[in-house]
């Protein structure tokens, strides 16, 4: 079973529009929330995070909205340049747990078109 | 300040032999974490390693596979008896301590392995 969503495999958006991507969680007891961009053959590279207890974060053209009642995350870019396209991985951590377990999304296709 | 450094970046092996894959933390990060990413799925947790000690081992296979994190050098996952579906993009992350609000891991560039 999959605790951390994302249902659209890929998205596309024309250059200097926004990008919403969204992620769903079905684990009330996720405490902290990440979103990490790759790029095919590299790793992962964190982007930005939030924790349970605020419902908004913010870093440049990056802002992470967490709805704790619809159990839902978004990753808003704006605006959306050639180089975000990418790859894009919620993440959710478990309260209680070793701190290490990182649950991931099977990520987002973003394609920003000049 | 170098990253994560993984090897090798790409691995081949036949059925049955075994794989080793090499991680070196970031300078100053005593904790390492191994994930497995099959194709088209997200990354999957295997194990969370500090120095000499296994944190949390939930996500690792209970057989042909384990990882170390000596004292001196780098962390090893280890595949015994590799089989076919054990290819996936290895990745290891690391941290300077327990990941606190705020902090992120750290991914290396992965290992691919391919087993034929």
């Amino acid at each position: 079973d999959q605790q951390v969503k994302q249902n659209s495999p890929s998205l596309s958006v024309q250059e200097g529009r926004i990008s919403i991507l969204n992620c769903d969680y079905t684990n009330s007891m996720f405490d902290y929330f990440l979103w990490y961009k790759k790029y095919p053959a590299e790793g992962p590279t964190f982007l930005i995070s939030i924790s349970s207890i605020k419902d908004k974060n913010e870093d440049g053209r990056f802002t992470v909205f967490l709805n704790k009642s619809a159990k839902h995350l978004s990753l808003h870019i704006v605006p959306s340049q050639p180089g975000d396209s990418a790859v894009y991985f919620c993440a959710a951590r478990l309260w209680g747990g070793s701190q290490g377990n990182l649950i991931f999304g099977k990520g987002t296709k973003l394609s920003v078109k000049p | 300040n170098a990253g994560v450094m993984q090897n090798p970046r790409h691995l081949v092996r036949r059925r049955g032999q075994e794989a080793r894959l090499r991680c070196s933390p970031m300078k100053g990060h005593s904790h390492v974490y191994w994930y497995r990413q099959l194709p088209e799925e997200g990354l999957k947790f295997m194990v969370y390693l500090q120095k000499e000690n296994i944190i949390d081992e939930s996500g690792m296979p209970k057989e042909r596979f384990s990882a170390e994190f000596p004292k001196e050098g780098p962390s090893i996952l280890r595949i015994q008896q590799v089989v076919r579906g054990d290819s996936a993009a290895y990745f290891c992350a690391s941290s300077p301590g327990r990941m606190r609000e705020g902090e992120t891991q750290y991914f290396g560039p992965g290992t691919r392995l391919l087993v034929l």
